[in-house]
């Protein structure tokens, strides 16, 4: 899988928008960006993923480069308990591929009153 | 919902003693994997089921660690003769692996932690 890079913090105003970058330069064409987070003592908890078009939920919005060496995961109004650990995550999916998910360090992302 | 639950959520044990946590994913998922997260580290793979077969080891799971998943449903990890080293956040996942589609997401559990003293 295709090595990560991310901010290791970040700081957000409550009620703003938060927009997380990863960088994943080595993709390749069947790789999927996945996200996750970890808030503070809880298990990651999945939010989102895409392949090369942009992807929105409920939880939050991913926008993929047209490149696909980058992302941008988008929390449109943050609340104080999206304060947590994001983890970009690069892999193959599917056709008997690597399965496991490969987490770096992540961003800390504190979401300020 | 039924996610994916584990037990305990937290274990004591002293060095040399040996462990053994329980993982119940969501219900009709066939995969189930297993990872361990020390203090300030992202979680790090350890093994997955395919149903009940045990289909890849990381070689972080060194020869007291071992894993079952009997019926394909829960399963278990045990760790004997714990060691100091062995102090960590062990995280359980899910997932629903279809043949029709490429796709398959992961699902964690709440973790057991684990203090080996």
């Amino acid at each position: 899988d295709a090595k990560t890079t991310q901010p290791p913090s970040m700081d957000c105003a409550e009620g703003r928008a938060a927009n997380l970058p990863c960088n994943h330069s080595t993709i390749s064409g069947n790789e999927y960006v996945y996200w996750y987070r970890q808030i503070h003592s809880q298990g990651p908890q999945y939010i989102i993923h895409g392949l090369k078009n942009n992807e929105t939920n409920e939880m939050a919005s991913l926008i993929i480069t047209e490149d696909r060496k980058s992302s941008t995961l988008i929390l449109p109004h943050a609340t104080l308990r999206d304060t947590a650990v994001y983890y970009c995550i690069v892999r193959v999916v599917g056709g008997g591929s690597n399965y496991k998910l490969t987490f770096g360090k992540g961003t800390l992302l504190t979401v300020n009153p | 919902d039924t996610g994916v639950s584990q037990d305990p959520r937290h274990k004591i044990t002293k060095r040399g003693q040996n462990v053994t946590f329980r993982c119940d994913p969501i219900s009709e998922h066939n995969r189930l994997y297993w990872y361990r997260q020390t203090l300030g580290q992202g979680p790090e793979f350890l093994t997955y089921f395919q149903n009940e077969a045990q289909l890849e080891k990381s070689r972080l799971l060194s020869d007291r660690f071992s894993a079952e998943r009997p019926k394909g449903s829960f399963s278990t990890l045990e760790i004997q003769r714990t060691e100091q080293g062995d102090s960590a956040m062990y995280l359980c996942a899910s997932s629903l692996a279809r043949a029709s589609g490429p796709q398959e997401t992961q699902y964690f559990g709440p973790g057991t932690r684990l203090l080996v003293l």
